[in-house]
């Protein structure tokens, strides 16, 4: 069973803090990507990388930075956490056939 | 711009009437095409690909390149249809963007 796992469901930072979101895959996938899900709004590719140490920035990256130091492993950076990142964050990962999702990380800005 | 939208936030419907979810495109080069489903506190999961023009739990979706539309369709709704439906379209280095995304809620 092919996998997207992130690291935590549920997190909840205080403003100003530094917050890393990780994101392994199993599938030997080049292609990974953060987004976030809002109500009303979808999914917001936020950045993606199509190999190690490669990253694009996405739709939406201010405030946002990203790390694929290894090949299954990204991870997302939110540089000085803010209230406006309280969000649902989706990782997923991508051969060439279909998008594999991580169960999300529900983060919380206080 | 490439863009995917879905006109409809929340679609409500009884059980056993048709569903067709609504989707539109903007693309320049030959689009493929997805929607994608997210049930109740699962994660957000592959429904069907244009490309495969399969049938995955009754739905269908056909690409319709003059009406820039790909809508997802079912004759007979169920009440575990009930989800959150986005269509997406592939860009380069495989990357997807996805619509807003519509609620599918089936009455009992």
């Amino acid at each position: 069973d092919v996998k997207v796992t992130q690291s935590s469901r549920y997190l909840v930072k205080r403003t100003g803090e530094k917050v890393f979101l990780e994101c392994v895959q199993d599938m030997d996938h080049e292609n990974m990507f953060w987004y976030r899900q809002d109500p009303g709004l979808g999914l917001r590719l936020i950045y993606f990388s199509y190999d190690v140490k490669m990253k694009e920035k996405g739709d939406i990256p201010e405030g946002y930075s990203v790390s694929r130091e290894k090949k299954e492993r990204f991870s997302l950076i939110l540089e000085s956490a803010s209230t406006n990142q309280t969000s649902m964050y989706l990782c997923a990962s991508n051969g060439n056939t279909e998008a594999f999702f991580g169960q999300g990380t529900r983060l919380t800005v206080v | 711009a490439q863009r995917v939208t879905q006109p409809e936030k929340l679609l409500s419907v009884f059980k056993g009437a048709p569903v067709e979810l609504k989707c539109n495109y903007s693309y320049s080069g030959s689009p493929e095409l997805f929607w994608y489903v997210q049930y109740s506190r699962q994660r957000l999961q592959l429904l069907l690909r244009h490309i495969s023009r399969e049938s995955i739990k009754g739905f269908t979706a056909d690409l319709n390149k003059g009406e820039t539309s790909f809508h997802l369709k079912k004759p007979f709704a169920q009440e575990e249809d009930s989800a959150m439906y986005y269509c997406a379209l592939l860009l380069g280095y495989q990357k997807v963007t996805f619509g807003t995304g519509t609620k599918l809620q089936v009455i009992p």
